[in-house]
């Protein structure tokens, strides 16, 4: 089955205290992305991945660190988490070929920084 | 940089009733506008798109429709069920390559049974 993998799906820390949530995609799509979601606010990018080892800033890098190491693999990496970034994140891949069109989104993980 | 204004915020209709969201973007280059449902606990999925070669695009009970002269794209649903009741979101970005997808800031529809 084609899909996004995210885990964990929730998550519980202090501030400053480094978590890596991780995705995953079984689809072979060149382009991956990180977003929040925020009541009022919508889907704002993170940080986004047109191919293996290429990254880049979305909107509010601020504070999140990402890899492409391998093409299915797209961690997001908090090195110190503050109440700020407390948040529901997804993971999304994208299916339309050489282009971030048609995204398929992980299930959401939900992070709770005390 | 693209701005999508996106309304209402909250949405509720009766079962059978027709709903409505609207969008509104702002740079001129945009001509691709997908539209996303999501569902309680799980992620935003793709439900139908247009490009601005389009005027309207149909599939069965969804249409979205697209003005490109005043910059705004809509999403029909008719005959309302209870399952179609989401939070929906709009977007907007340039057709092709990597160009930045920006979103609306969601609706959510209640289908009251």
């Amino acid at each position: 089955e084609a899909q996004v993998t995210q885990n964990p799906r929730y998550l519980i820390t202090v501030t400053g205290k480094k978590l890596t949530v991780t995705c995953s995609q079984n689809m072979n799509h060149e382009y991956m992305s990180w977003y929040r979601q925020d009541p009022g606010l919508g889907l704002r990018q993170i940080y986004y991945s047109m191919n293996v080892e290429v990254t880049d800033k979305g909107d509010v890098p601020e504070g999140y660190k990402v890899s492409r190491k391998e093409k299915r693999n797209f961690p997001l990496i908090l090195e110190s988490p503050s109440p700020n970034q407390t948040s529901l994140y997804f993971c999304a891949s994208g299916s339309e070929g050489t282009t971030n069109e048609k995204l398929f989104f992980g299930s959401g993980t939900q992070l709770s920084v005390l | 940089g693209e701005n999508v204004e996106q309304h209402p915020s909250t949405l509720s209709v009766q079962e059978g009733d027709s709903a409505v969201i609207k969008c509104t973007y702002s740079d001129s280059a945009s001509n691709y506008f997908p539209w996303y449902k999501q569902e309680l606990g799980k992620g935003p999925q793709l439900i139908i798109d247009i490009r601005s070669n389009v005027g309207e695009k149909k599939d069965q009970r969804i249409a979205v429709t697209l003005n490109k002269t005043a910059k705004h794209f809509s999403l029909h649903i008719t005959e309302t069920q209870p399952e179609d009741s989401a939070v929906y979101f709009c977007a907007a970005k340039e057709s092709g390559g990597y160009q930045k997808v920006t979103f609306g800031t969601g609706t959510k529809l209640q289908v009251i049974p």
